[in-house]
């Protein structure tokens, strides 16, 4: 079946360290890849987004994610965590030709500490 | 500017009654969709308008659940005899015709 995959629901890290949330994606051919965070109360937030080309993608607030073709992955990073971070952070992805559909993620939770 | 907004952010309806819930799009922004968000899940689609045409129903639930958007700007999506399996944060984006879709704060309805 067609999903998109967030294997871990919680992470906690210490701020300062390193990030990576996983993602994978199980469809027939390379969908549209994209990363949101929603913090409480608020709504989602683009972080960054793949369609094609360099498979390294910059975001905002310093997050990048990776592209990986023959793991079905596209993982986000950050190098160094900050308190302002926390919140739950969203896989999604759009099928190619596949009209408008947005599918999401299970999400995973972030919590840092300080 | 203005984002997406939505209104009311919290309802709270008994088991059977009808509500609705607004979604003011950003101005200008051709596509429309409705997103639910069960606790602890990630947003699943309902429903998409292109303008005041309804392209994409297919995420509907049941025939309980109704959008509409008929001047190609507000959106209202109405859900009839509402039960508690209903209870959810219910989302708004629009977008530009290729543009990134912007989210609105979402409504959060209790069915109790």
């Amino acid at each position: 079946a067609q999903s998109v995959t967030q294997p871990d629901i919680h992470i906690t890290v210490s701020e300062g360290a390193s990030l990576e949330l996983r993602c994978n994606y199980s469809y027939g051919a390379t969908p549209y890849l994209f990363w949101y965070v929603q913090s409480p109360g608020q709504g989602l937030q683009l972080l960054l987004k793949y369609f094609s080309g360099d498979t390294l993608v910059q975001g905002i607030k310093g997050f990048e994610a990776e592209f990986k073709r023959s793991q079905s992955s596209f993982n986000l990073r950050k190098p160094s965590v900050h308190w302002s971070d926390a919140a739950e952070y969203f896989c999604a992805v759009v099928l190619t030709g596949g009209g408008n559909k947005l599918t999401f993620g299970t999400g995973t939770q972030l919590k840092v500490e300080l | 500017g203005a984002g997406v907004s939505q209104s009311p952010r919290y309802k709270v309806a008994k088991r059977g009654q009808d509500v609705a819930l607004r979604c003011d799009p950003i101005s200008g922004h051709v596509s429309l969709f409705w997103y639910q968000q069960a606790l602890g899940q990630g947003p699943e689609f309902l429903t998409y308008f292109q303008n005041e045409a309804q392209l994409d129903k297919s995420g509907l639930p049941s025939d309980r659940f109704f959008a509409e958007r008929p001047e190609g700007s507000v959106s209202t999506l109405k859900i009839q005899r509402t039960q508690q399996e209903d209870s959810a944060v219910y989302l708004c984006a629009s977008s530009a015709s290729s543009g990134d879709r912007d989210f609105g704060p979402g409504t959060r309805l209790t069915v109790l």
